[in-house]
């Protein structure tokens, strides 16, 4: 069926490396696309966002990447620090009526000192 | 800054207990969603609710119940809690269905 999906569960990185976290989805019909951080114990932290009339979106050290072609997102972080580590996960709003979004499970990101 | 409060951050009940969860929000917004989050399984929508004294059926709404008495405050209920509603709960909001959802700080039920 169709759903949201992350690439890679884990993701470890040095500090001060570029971040890469990745997300598929196949409802070609969503228009709109989200990536929220999660820190432990904490409600899912609003980060990024999209329409699908654009390819990319630059915010405060994230990019995030539509490739609607082969229906890809990705969430970029620049220069990763500790203060990143968290989960991150994506969601879409592939449902038109009142229903609202479907999130994805989420990649842990890990940065190491 | 939106702000969504969650009455508890913890809460430890015991099986067939009547449990409330409460969510309020300080925008005026009309939509207030609620989910669980278990490991690997994500966020799931249990109820939501569009306006005052409305409200529409999620993904998992067994066992649950809610309440939209004022528009600010949304309401879980759990008639009778059981070892499986044991995770997460988040509060949300939106401005507009399908756009943007904020989130509370998350209540974490032990159902014991």
């Amino acid at each position: 069926g169709e759903s949201v999906g992350l690439h890679l569960p884990t993701l470890s990185v040095q500090e001060g490396d570029n971040s890469i976290i990745n997300c598929a989805y196949s409802n070609s019909a969503s228009d709109y696309f989200i990536w929220y951080k999660q820190e432990s114990g904490k409600g899912p932290q609003f980060i990024i966002d999209i329409r699908s009339n654009m390819d990319n979106r630059q915010g405060q050290r994230v990019t995030v990447l539509l490739n609607k072609t082969v229906k890809h997102l990705s969430l970029q972080i620049a220069a990763t620090q500790p203060g990143d580590s968290a989960v991150y996960f994506c969601a879409e709003n592939r449902d038109t009526g009142r229903r609202a979004l479907t999130f994805g499970s989420g990649t842990r990101l890990q940065v190491q000192p | 800054d939106v702000k969504v409060t969650q009455s508890s951050r913890y809460l430890v009940k015991r099986t067939g207990e009547k449990v409330f969860l409460e969510c309020v929000q300080d925008m005026d917004h009309e939509n207030m969603f609620w989910y669980r989050q278990d490991p690997g399984l994500g966020l799931r929508l249990i109820y939501f609710s569009y306006d005052v004294k409305m409200k529409e059926k999620g993904d998992i709404p067994e066992g649950y119940s809610v309440s939209r008495e004022k528009k600010e405050r949304f309401s879980l209920i759990l008639e009778s809690a059981s070892t499986n509603q044991t995770s997460m709960y988040l509060c949300a909001i939106d401005t507009r269905f399908g756009e943007t959802q904020y989130f509370g700080p998350g209540t974490r039920l032990l159902v014991l």
